[in-house]
């Protein structure tokens, strides 16, 4: 079946750093990507949807200058948190669809991030 | 806006049993997708069932299937002959151009 590989799978920074998360959709082209987070016992909230060459679309309340997507190619999309902050520790997952908006979504492993 | 309730945050249910996990949702849609999805510790998520709103049957995946009233905007999962493999948090979901997760449910699976 249809394969994403999320990198890293954990990562541990310093408050004020940036954090790069990528998402690669590895046998099928991922028309459309989208980025979730997850606090612990809570549910997937998303946070934005990714078109490929489009920018992101971000759902009420996520700040888009502080989670930075970038979608440059079908098979790659990328989440940066910047100037990361302890709150923003938590399990954030991508998953990717293909060219119609009932394809399967087919979704990352997730990423545990920890701002000390 | 969509919205998608799961009014259960845990349930539990003896082995060889069945369980029956509720999810309600709203939508002004005709046309959308539902979903389960399983996520164990590991905390991957995986695909349980899917239906297609304009199908009037319920889809049916091995021991797994729903009970979906398009009228109530309900769409319940039923887990027949459950094994401990199953003990999970169990998601339902609703999807158009995004998909939208309900709050969960912890089901525990006890022998």
């Amino acid at each position: 079946g249809a394969v994403v590989s999320q990198h890293p799978s954990w990562v541990i920074c310093k408050s004020g750093t940036s954090v790069k998360i990528e998402c690669r959709s590895l046998d099928f082209q991922a028309t459309t990507m989208f980025w979730y987070r997850q606090f612990p016992k809570q549910s997937l909230m998303l946070m934005a949807t990714s078109n490929e060459g489009s920018k992101a679309t971000y759902e009420q309340g996520v700040e888009k200058d502080k989670f930075l997507i970038n979608h440059a190619s079908l098979t790659l999309s990328t989440l940066t948190v910047t100037s990361a902050h302890p709150e923003d520790s938590s399990f954030y997952i991508c998953s990717a669809r293909g060219v119609s908006y009932n394809s399967p979504l087919h979704f990352g492993n997730g990423t545990r991030l920890t701002v000390t | 806006a969509q919205t998608v309730t799961q009014s259960q945050p845990e349930m539990s249910v003896q082995e060889a049993e069945t369980v029956t996990l509720s999810c309600t949702y709203d939508t002004s849609e005709s046309d959308y997708y539902l979903f389960w999805y399983k996520q164990p510790p590991s905390r991957q998520m995986i695909l349980v069932i899917r239906q297609e709103a304009y199908k009037q049957q319920n889809a049916t995946e091995n021991r797994f299937s729903v009970n979906f009233q398009k009228a109530a905007k309900s769409f319940s999962l039923k887990i027949s002959d459950s094994q401990l493999g199953d003990a999970a948090m169990y998601f339902c979901a609703y999807n158009t151009d995004k998909l939208i997760f309900g709050t969960g449910t912890r089901l525990q699976v006890f022998p």
